[in-house]
């Protein structure tokens, strides 16, 4: 079952404008990871962020955390066509129970 | 640094058969993790090694096992195919619990 669950799913914009997606999730979590997927292919890590942290910022992307309301923001700045990929919220539970459990993702599309 | 590496990049396998994917992690990393994404359904979580012992698996019937050697590089097995079984299967690794999985560039399985 899913536990991240992304909005919206899917986003046109031009370049240079900024993109933010958002994750919400329904159980208490450990850390939560942004991950792109090119067409298919394998996924790249862009940032963690632990549950006792609020902001994270890795370049153009700022990430966000309310543990309060379950839910984590991805805002990519001035962005670039070579930014159009699918874009998935991890989290990360804890104890024996340990995985990674993604949401079905953000297209995001950077017309240029 | 090498990332993860997965072969082989591509199968083709008919229905009944196995399938034998593998997967050798960033040097250094002890965690070697499996996903399924396929189509409609997501990124699904597998099965998770850790020191050469199974932690956790998913949702997935017996047919799915794998194992894990003393060098860390793992293997993924699927008995008796099925046509749903086609997917990209994506295998990560980290360096400890709670830490950022890596991904590779994923076998892409289609079972006729």
């Amino acid at each position: 079952s899913q536990q991240g669950e992304e909005d919206p799913q899917a986003l046109s914009i031009q370049e240079g404008e900024n993109a933010t997606m958002n994750c919400s999730y329904k159980t208490s979590i450990n850390n939560l990871q942004w991950y792109r997927q090119n067409s298919g292919r394998g996924l790249v890590h862009l940032i963690l962020i632990r549950s006792n942290e609020r902001e994270k910022h890795s370049g153009r992307l700022r990430v966000t955390l309310d543990t309060s309301k379950k839910s984590s923001s991805l805002l990519i700045t001035a962005s670039r066509a070579a930014d159009t990929a699918s874009y998935f919220c991890a989290t990360v539970s804890g104890g024996s129970n340990y995985k990674l459990t993604f949401g079905k993702g953000t297209l995001l599309t950077v017309n240029p | 640094e090498a990332g993860v590496t997965q072969s082989p990049t591509h199968l083709i396998k008919t229905r009944g058969q196995q399938a034998t994917l593998r997967c050798s992690p960033i040097s250094g990393h002890t965690s070697v993790y499996w996903y399924q994404q396929a189509l409609g359904l997501g990124l699904q979580f597998l099965l998770w090694y850790d020191e050469g012992e199974e932690r956790n698996r998913g949702n997935f019937p017996p047919r799915f096992s794998g194992r894990q050697f003393p060098n860390y590089s793992s293997e993924l097995n699927v008995n008796a195919l099925e046509l749903e079984d086609s997917a990209l299967y994506l295998c990560a690794s980290s360096s400890g619990l709670q830490e950022t999985q890596y991904f590779g560039p994923g076998t892409r399985l289609l079972v006729l």
